[in-house]
């Protein structure tokens, strides 16, 4: 059974580009969840889907951050106008019942 | 104030020996466990849930639960030099939807 697949795997830029994470969760998975983990800190959830709903955006900062996952199955997170502090690994998680499946994250350095 | 919180920071062990690793939450919401595993590079993976007061034991891993106290450990008896990760324990008011991770632990087993 194929896992998590997240791209791009790394990602450079300058502060104020943009840039977009894509995930594609495991097959049949309906909860899909975004993760920012800052170096030597544990995952912060940031979204999280069930379906192409959003249940909880409570973490995501809005005024730069958007994630959308318009037919319930792959989801993209963007970075509008990226900044040093969101220098992390981005994970993508999905879920049947409740026991979450990572991606091996987008690492991502802001400079 | 980190909601979850782990100790130590950093363990080492010798291969063969037993791993203690502790966690405790001050929100007394949180009525469910887990613990991760993450190596480098990769995304974090499932270990173990512990929903009830007591014991429960997967292989050579033990957890323990103390939901009175809001405290979990975790035991990995006859460590690996394959078991070298980071290991992070997570919480939850719904068995898994909405996980809160702890700050760490980071195991080295010496060969």
């Amino acid at each position: 059974e194929a896992g998590v697949t997240q791209s791009p795997r790394y990602a450079v830029l300058q502060e104020g580009q943009a840039v977009s994470f894509w995930c594609d969760p495991i097959s049949g998975h309906d909860t899909l969840y975004w993760y920012q983990q800052p170096r030597d800190q544990g995952p912060q959830l940031l979204v999280y889907f069930r379906d192409e709903a959003v249940i909880d955006n409570s973490q995501l900062p809005s005024d730069r951050f958007s994630a959308v996952r318009p037919k319930g199955t792959n989801s993209t997170l963007k970075i509008q106008s990226a900044k040093q502090g969101d220098t992390a690994t981005y994970l993508c998680a999905s879920s049947w019942i409740y026991e979450q499946y990572f991606g091996p994250g987008t690492r991502l350095t802001v400079l | 104030q980190q909601k979850v919180q782990q100790s130590p920071e950093s363990l080492s062990v010798p291969e063969g020996g037993m791993a203690s690793l502790n966690c405790t939450s001050s929100d007394r919401n949180f009525q469910y466990f887990w613990w991760y595993r993450q190596h480098s590079g990769e995304g974090p993976k499932a270990l173990m849930s512990i929903f009830s007061d007591g014991d429960k034991k997967e292989g050579r891993f033990t957890a323990h639960l103390n939901k009175a106290s809001l405290h979990v450990s975790l035991h990995i008896r006859d460590s690996q030099p394959s078991d070298s990760a980071l290991y992070f324990c997570a919480a939850s008011s719904n068995m898994g939807y909405k996980l809160t991770f702890g700050t760490g632990t980071s195991l080295l087993v010496d060969p």
